[in-house]
C-alpha cells in the first residue's frame, strides 16, 4: 500500500483555472506539508498541517488554499492558475512536527503532481 | 539566506566505486538534524540518512555513510561501492529545533550520474 499518495500525478491546465490537488497518508502520522519543486529542482515548503492545524505557512500567494479534513489527508487548492504555478508539487508526512526527535522526523514523499499551466 | 549549500555542479562516477556529495549548511541553533533525500529520475524522494546535531558518531545506512563536521558546519554524503541505480539527485535537508517543527530547508541538489 502506497503510504503518501497524491493525484493526479499530472495536472495540464489553462491560464485562470482552479485546480485541486489531493493528498492522503496511510501511515497514522499528526503532521502533514505540501512543497512545491521549481523547474530548476528546488524545493520549498509552503505549508505545513498538524492535526488539522495550520503550523506553516510560508509566502505563498493566497490562491493557493490548503485544507485538511482529517489529519490523513491534505488537499492543496489553486484558483486563478499562473504561468508561474508550473511546478511539481509534493505531498508529505512525517510522525510529529512539534518536537525534534531525531530520524522519526524524517519526511515521507508523495510521488508528486507534475502540474502544467499552459 | 541559504541555509543550506550544494555546490557541486553535475558528477560522473563510475560504477564500484565511491562519491562524496558535498553539504555545507547555515544555523546559530544548537539543536539541529540533517536529512539526506534521493530523487531518481522517476521523480520521488527517497529518504537516506539521517543526523543529528548532538549524535556523537557519524550515521550509516548501508552504503550511505555521512561525514559529519560539526565545527565547520558541513555534513557531506558518501555512497560507497557505486550502482548504476544510484543515479540520481541528492538532496541535503536539514530542521532546526528553534522552529519547533518539522520545517525541512532543502539545498539545491547534487546530480549523480553512475557511468558502467
Amino acid at each position: 500500500d502506497t503510504a503518501v499518495s497524491q493525484t493526479p500525478k499530472y495536472l495540464v491546465t489553462q491560464m485562470g483555472n482552479d485546480k485541486s490537488i489531493k493528498c492522503e497518508q496511510n501511515l497514522g502520522h499528526d503532521t502533514m506539508y505540501w512543497y512545491k519543486q521549481d523547474s530548476k529542482k528546488f524545493l520549498k515548503i509552503m505549508f505545513s498541517y498538524n492535526n488539522k492545524e495550520l503550523i506553516i505557512n510560508e509566502t505563498v500567494p493566497n490562491r493557493f488554499s490548503p485544507k485538511s479534513p482529517d489529519k490523513a489527508h491534505l488537499n492543496l487548492h489553486i484558483n486563478s492558475l499562473e504561468l508561474g504555478d508550473s511546478a511539481v508539487y509534493f505531498c508529505a508526512s512525517s510522525q510529529d512536527g512539534l518536537g525534534l526527535t531525531g530520524a522519526k522526523e524524517k519526511l515521507f514523499f508523495g510521488s508528486g503532481t507534475q502540474l502544467s499551466v499552459l | 539566506a541559504q541555509k543550506i549549500t550544494q555546490t557541486q555542479p553535475g558528477m560522473f562516477v563510475q560504477e564500484k566505486e565511491a562519491v562524496t556529495l558535498d553539504c555545507t549548511y547555515d544555523t546559530s541553533d544548537p539543536s539541529y538534524g540533517l536529512f539526506w533525500y534521493k530523487q531518481p529520475s522517476s521523480g520521488e524522494m527517497i529518504f537516506l540518512i539521517y543526523q543529528g546535531s548532538y549524535d556523537q558518531q557519524n550515521a550509516t545506512e548501508g552504503r550511505y555513510s555521512l561525514n559529519f563536521q560539526k565545527a565547520r558546519k558541513s555534513a557531506n554524503l558518501v555512497i560507497s561501492a557505486s550502482q548504476l541505480g544510484d543515479s540520481a539527485m541528492y538532496f541535503c535537508a536539514m530542521r532546526e529545533q528553534r522552529y519547533g517543527n518539522n520545517r525541512l530547508a532543502f539545498g539545491k541538489g547534487n546530480q549523480v550520474v553512475v557511468i558502467p
